[in-house]
């Protein structure tokens, strides 16, 4: 089942920040983050794995709440690259759905 | 080290017809998965080979198959297209998988219309 993912999209201006976050019906065992820009491969952030670590990666952290199966994607200080379409793929950690991906969020970045 | 390689690029086809598509991945990555995606539904994920087996698979349709070659190479094929079909198909390749958290590389990905 697919995880959900909110907003659908967000428009900020240059420095703002964005919180995205991912739940899942479905007891976790890793969540994954990727970015894809417009016309081109998805590219990989982080993983998290259950236990509620929180890794970062330059101004883009994440953290996972195993509890709430959710997890939220925080850039901080937005730059016009950070625009593109944000994924969180989730792994229930018994292999056999493989990575199951959200719908995706819209990040738009306005100078 | 060169990247994940799909082909072709483009593909036009009508109802009916079938498709093969190509996935070559990085040097060494033993699992290919294959990813639909759509505007309004993301990344579905089709299945995943790992070392010439099929390890997982998605919710879709039996026209939808796979297969990977000993050099870890992956093809797609889908049978009998519907407009439906129409999508970006991805691939991803990894050491071992997705599901022993490591991360994905994916290609460009083949843009198919079914007509």
């Amino acid at each position: 089942q697919q995880p959900v993912q909110s907003p659908q999209a967000v428009i900020l201006r240059e420095g703002e920040d964005a919180v995205i976050n991912c739940s899942s019906s479905k007891a976790l065992y890793s969540v994954h983050w990727y970015r894809q820009k417009h016309g081109e491969a998805p590219v990989f952030l982080m993983i998290l794995l259950k236990g509620g670590e929180q890794k970062g990666h330059d101004k883009i952290s994440a953290s996972f709440n195993e509890k709430k199966q959710q997890s939220s994607l925080y850039l901080t200080a937005s730059q016009l690259s950070y625009s593109g379409t944000y994924f969180c793929g989730t792994e229930t950690g018994g292999g056999a759905d493989g990575l199951t991906f959200g719908k995706g969020t819209h990040l738009i970045i306005q100078p | 080290k060169a990247g994940v390689t799909q082909t072709p690029r483009y593909l036009i086809k009508t109802r009916g017809q079938q498709v093969t598509l190509s996935c070559s991945p990085i040097s060494g990555h033993r699992s290919v998965s294959w990813y639909q995606q759509t505007p309004g539904q993301g990344l579905q994920f089709l299945f995943e080979y790992f070392s010439e087996t099929q390890r997982n698979k998605g919710n879709f349709p039996g026209r939808f198959s796979g297969r990977q070659f000993s050099n870890s190479r992956s093809e797609m094929n889908v049978s009998t297209l519907e407009l439906g079909d129409s999508a970006l198909y991805l691939c991803a390749s990894s050491l071992r998988g997705a599901s022993t958290n490591e991360k994905l590389f994916f290609g460009s990905g083949t843009q198919l219309s079914v007509l």
